[in-house]
Order: structure tokens, then sequence, then C-alpha cells
């Protein structure tokens, strides 16, 4: 168990650029979920995948934010043509099972800032 | 929707005393989950601990333990015994009970820091 990694630490990219993270897993866990957390606040749910399947995006996963995970292993979290207020830590978790009230564990983020 | 307040942006504490943080949280649903979560500098959330709202007997980890008041939507957290390695952001989190899901909904976090 070599726990929840994300990929890059840390992005800086220029407004009107895509951008592209990764998020591997731990190993054989079905559920994947990416949450998004701005300076002084708590995370907010952006999507989550049960293997490939995504089965949930919230309001915040504007058109201009797409979320993959061929084969129910990594994901990857695309932005396109960035906005300033799309600076923020993105965070991955996942759980082993569905059941309910299941404990997420959790990546350190990548941090995304947009000049 | 829920929602979760974390009333108390900053904290601070000695080694070695006891400190508790704060939160409340709302909905209207009667079977739910809550979580204490730590951030420390290296970002990776960890989990402190856990409370399903069905059993009354309030969760305990060594050192921390939750005051859990269903009725008044209270969840606190008590840390005993504070050590230098608890400093970090502390999020209260709500977890509705779904088929699919287990979405977490957070507070904005409490800053602690325990002093030598």
């Amino acid at each position: 168990d070599t726990g929840v990694s994300q990929n890059p630490r840390h992005k800086i990219t220029k407004r009107g650029q895509n951008v592209t993270f990764r998020c591997d897993p731990i190993s054989e866990h079905n559920r994947l979920y990416w949450y998004r957390q701005t300076l002084g606040q708590g995370p907010e749910f952006l999507t989550y995948f049960q293997n490939e399947a995504q089965l949930e995006k919230s309001r915040l996963l504007s058109d201009r934010f797409s979320a993959e995970r061929p084969k129910g292993s990594f994901s990857t979290l695309e932005i396109q043509r960035t906005e300033q207020g799309d600076s923020a830590m993105y965070l991955c978790a996942s759980s082993p099972t569905t059941w309910a009230g299941e404990k997420l564990f959790f990546g350190s983020g990548t941090q995304l800032s947009v000049l | 929707a829920q929602t979760v307040t974390q009333s108390q942006p900053e904290m601070s504490v000695q080694e070695a005393e006891t400190v508790t943080l704060s939160c409340t949280y709302d909905t209207s649903e009667n079977n739910y989950y809550l979580f204490w979560y730590k951030q420390p500098p290296s970002r990776q959330m960890i989990l402190v601990i856990r409370q399903e709202a069905y059993k009354q007997q309030n969760a305990t980890e060594n050192r921390f333990s939750v005051n859990f008041q269903k009725a008044a939507k209270s969840f606190s957290l008590k840390i005993s015994d504070s050590q230098l390695g608890d400093t970090a952001m502390y999020f209260c989190a709500f977890m509705p009970y779904m088929e699919y899901g287990n979405k977490l909904v957070f507070g904005a976090g409490t800053i602690l820091r325990v002093k030598s």
C-alpha cells in the first residue's frame, strides 16, 4: 500500500493554457474522487468514479473540466483554457469499497497556480 | 443541502494540554457519518476519527475523542495531551448515508498550533 499518488505536485501555467493532472489511487480501490480546495476553505467535491464509470459530477465542474479513469486504474483531470479562478489545490482520494460511510484515502494534491 | 460550520479559524494550545475544536452541521437526514480529518503542512489529508450517527457512543481513537450531540447537530473534537505533531489544519466533514457516492462535505477548517 503506497498510498494515493498525485502528479505533478505543483503546476504553474498561464491563463488560457490547458493543464492535466494525474492521480494513481491505492491499488484495487474501485472508487476514486476529485476535490478542489481553495485557500482558507475546505475541499469541495468535483466528481467521482466507480471503476471506469464517472457516476457524478458537481456543478463546480464546468465544461472546461474533464476527468477520465480509463480501465478503472489511474485518473486524469484536465482543465482547458485555464482561468485565474481555477487556481486551487486539486485533491484526489480513493476508497476500497462502495459501503456507506467508507473511509477516503487522500493524496497530497496538485497545487495549480494560473498567472 | 448539507452544510458544515467550523467557527474557530485558529486555535493554539500548549504541549501536553487539552484542546477542543468545534463543529456544527445542518442536515435533514437521520442517517449519516461524521469525520475529522487532519491536514498537516505535507497537505495529505489524514483521517483522525469517524462517527456513525446511529451510534450514541462517542468515538475515541487514542488521544482523540469526539462529543457527538445529534439533536444539537454538534460534533466537537477533543485532543488530549497535545503534541507538536498535532499542529495542522483540522477539517470536520459530513457524509450522507447513500447507496452510491460517499461524498464528503467539509467545513472551512480550524488551524491548530501546538506550542512548546
